[in-house]
């Protein structure tokens, strides 16, 4: 495997299940990041993790729980979802440093196609 | 808060034709800028970015931006379209400074490209 992957590619849910995104990047990056892509609107960063702490959490409902168990794999926990959060959802890393300053290219996955019925 | 704005959600141009897909951003400092491309069931590929130095940044599949400061703009151009260049394109700013590097996309824009 290349690149990031991610699992699985669609996933169709009852607002009661639970179930898990997985994300695994084979780059040795030091950042993971989680993207909510809805049509029509742009994408959403949902949470950074910077070696495997995360750093961001742009308000994102408690349904949500990620998990960085190392630098390489990245979780998204989903339970008790809403139909609206029906969308793509997106991993990306990069590697991350201080030279770099923000200038750091993100390198995506091919995203999870999520419906909440 | 900075943000990023593409005009036109859709664009579709002929197969030869310029291909011109605008963004403008909101920083007064100007920040790193990237273009997107996302072909249908895949992630995003980085097309190019600018950090510093020369305005032309040239990037993948013959695509370049130029970055204008006075216009606060950075738009993407190809002189001759391919039909394999449809796709959604998405330009994203990240703020300078420190380790951040978390980007803001704009709302995409699609090319379709005419036989």
């Amino acid at each position: 495997e290349t690149g990031v992957t991610q699992t699985p590619r669609h996933l169709v849910m009852g607002m009661t299940n639970k179930k898990s995104l997985k994300c695994e990047q084979h780059l040795g990056h030091n950042a993971m990041y989680w993207y909510k892509q809805s049509a029509k609107k742009p994408l959403e960063l949902m949470f950074v993790y910077n070696f495997k702490e995360q750093t961001e959490n742009n308000s994102v409902p408690s349904r949500f729980s990620p998990e960085c168990p190392n630098s390489s794999h990245l979780f998204l926990h989903l339970h008790t979802l809403q139909p609206e959060d029906s969308a793509l959802y997106l991993c990306a890393s990069s590697q991350r440093s201080v030279a770099s300053g923000g200038a750091d290219t993100q390198y995506f996955g091919p995203g999870t196609r999520l419906t909440v019925l | 808060a900075q943000s990023v704005t593409q005009l036109g959600s859709h664009v579709s141009v002929s197969e030869g034709a310029l291909v011109l897909l605008r963004c403008n951003y909101s920083s007064s400092v100007p920040p790193y800028l990237f273009w997107y491309v996302q072909y249908p069931n895949q992630g995003l590929q980085l097309l190019l970015k600018y950090t510093t130095g020369a305005t032309l940044v040239k990037g993948i599949n013959g695509f370049e931006a130029e970055f204008k400061k006075s216009e606060t703009s950075f738009h993407l151009t190809k002189p001759s379209a391919h039909m394999s260049d449809a796709a959604e394109y998405f330009c994203a700013v990240s703020d300078r400074g420190g380790s951040q590097g978390n980007l803001i996309f704009g709302k995409g824009t699609k090319l379709s490209v005419k036989p």
